[in-house]
This record gives structure tokens, C-alpha cells and sequence, in this order.
């Protein structure tokens, strides 16, 4: 699976939206990419996916370039409870497996 | 969304003995689950991938007869941590894969705290 680079830190003013960038300039046709993010001691918690088409759900947005070398998780109102450490993971889907290889993502924090 | 639990929570055991970890996806059929180990301040360490009904895969460094892993339904996968030491100490987490038509995700679990003293 493709590797992912991610800001180590960003903060974010409470009721902004929070812009969280991740490079995968290798990513291969066939490949997707997710965002997990993990709270605090929590297990991580699916965010959104999506393969070359710009999606949104009830979290958030993700905004793929069109080379697909890049993407963008938008938080469009990030409160406090978005405080956490955001993964993106690229990975090819159907496979034999599907297993998620976390890198060290970037910790979001939302200051009030 | 879907819903993965995960008992117990938390753990202490003595140096030598072994811990069972349970992971259920309580909502869905999962034909694979998956479990990582997470130390502090790093990030989540895939060890090995759990088949419904056939043997675990481990990832490379995994030793499999210290981490035995069960998959005996389509909702249940247990790690077992057999005779276990300071050093297994670590919050182990488990997904399980939910795939329909339109998605094929991993659902987390909420951890599990192992401290062994």
C-alpha cells in the first residue's frame, strides 16, 4: 500500500474549519483513501473514504486532487470533541485482505 | 454506523499468565477482524489479520505461539496473550471489516489497557 505524509501537529480555532492535509504521490489506481481519527485512549473511528470523487458525510469532507497525489480532510466546524490525532491511510480494497497500515498521522488540536 | 466492543477494558495481571482479550462485532457478520498493539505516544501496530473458520495471519515479528488468536464465529475473534511479561504491556485494539455493495471498512474496538506487573 501507498505511504501517506502528514503535518505532525495542526491547531484549530474552535468553530473554524479545520483543513488537515495528507500527501500519496505513489498511491496506484486501484487504491482508496480513508481517515480514521483516534481520541485520546480510544479505539480510532472511521471518518470517510472515497477513490478520486470529492465526498461527504455527517463528519466531514474529503477533497482528492485530480492527479490523486494528494487529499484534504475538512472538519467544516470543529468544537473541542475534535481534538484528536487524524490518520489518512491509503489501501486498495477487495483484496485478499484489507488491513489498514497506520502511520503516525497528525494531531489535530482545537483550542477554544 | 457499525458497532465493535471489546472486553474487558482494562487488565492487570501478574508476570506469567495469560489474558484473553474478546472482540465481537455486535451489529454485523465480520469474516475478518483485525488486531493491533499501540504503545504510548506511537501509533497502531498491525499484528495479525483473523479469518472466520482458518488460521490467523501474522505480521512479520509477530510471534504466533505468544499471541494466539481465535476466530470461531463471524461475530467473535479472541487474542489470547499467552505467558505474558512487562514488556506486553500496551493497548491492543481490534477492528472488524463490514463489506456491502457500497463500502468495505474497518470498525474499531475501544481498546483494551493490558498492564502486566
Amino acid at each position: 500500500d501507498a505511504k501517506t505524509t502528514q503535518p505532525p501537529s495542526m491547531d484549530c480555532a474552535e468553530g473554524r474549519a479545520a483543513n488537515l492535509p495528507c500527501n500519496h504521490s505513489t498511491i496506484s489506481g486501484n487504491e482508496y483513501v480513508y481517515w480514521y481519527r483516534q481520541i485520546h485512549s480510544q479505539g480510532p473511528q472511521y471518518i470517510i473514504h472515497g477513490l478520486k470523487n470529492n465526498e461527504t458525510n455527517e463528519m466531514a469532507s474529503l477533497i482528492i486532487t485530480e492527479d490523486r497525489k494528494s487529499s484534504t480532510l475538512i472538519l467544516p466546524h470543529a468544537t473541542l470533541r475534535d481534538t484528536a490525532v487524524y490518520y489518512c491511510i491509503v489501501r486498495s480494497r477487495g483484496g485478499a485482505t484489507n488491513k489498514l497500515i497506520f502511520g503516525t498521522g497528525t494531531l489535530l488540536a482545537v483550542q477554544p | 454506523g457499525a458497532v465493535v466492543s471489546q472486553h474487558p477494558s482494562r487488565v492487570i495481571c501478574k508476570s506469567g499468565t495469560s489474558v484473553k482479550i474478546e472482540c465481537r462485532s455486535l451489529d454485523f457478520q465480520a469474516t475478518t477482524m483485525f488486531w493491533y498493539r499501540q504503545f504510548p505516544k506511537q501509533s497502531l501496530m498491525l499484528m495479525a489479520t483473523s479469518n472466520e473458520g482458518s488460521k490467523a495471519t501474522y505480521e512479520q515479528g509477530v510471534e504466533k505461539d505468544k499471541f494466539l488468536i481465535n476466530h470461531a464465529s463471524l461475530t467473535l475473534s479472541t487474542l489470547t496473550v499467552t505467558s505474558a511479561h512487562p514488556e506486553d504491556s500496551s493497548f491492543y485494539i481490534c477492528s472488524a471489516s463490514r463489506q456491502d455493495r457500497r463500502r468495505d471498512t474497518q470498525y474499531f474496538g475501544p481498546g483494551t489497557r493490558l498492564t502486566v506487573l
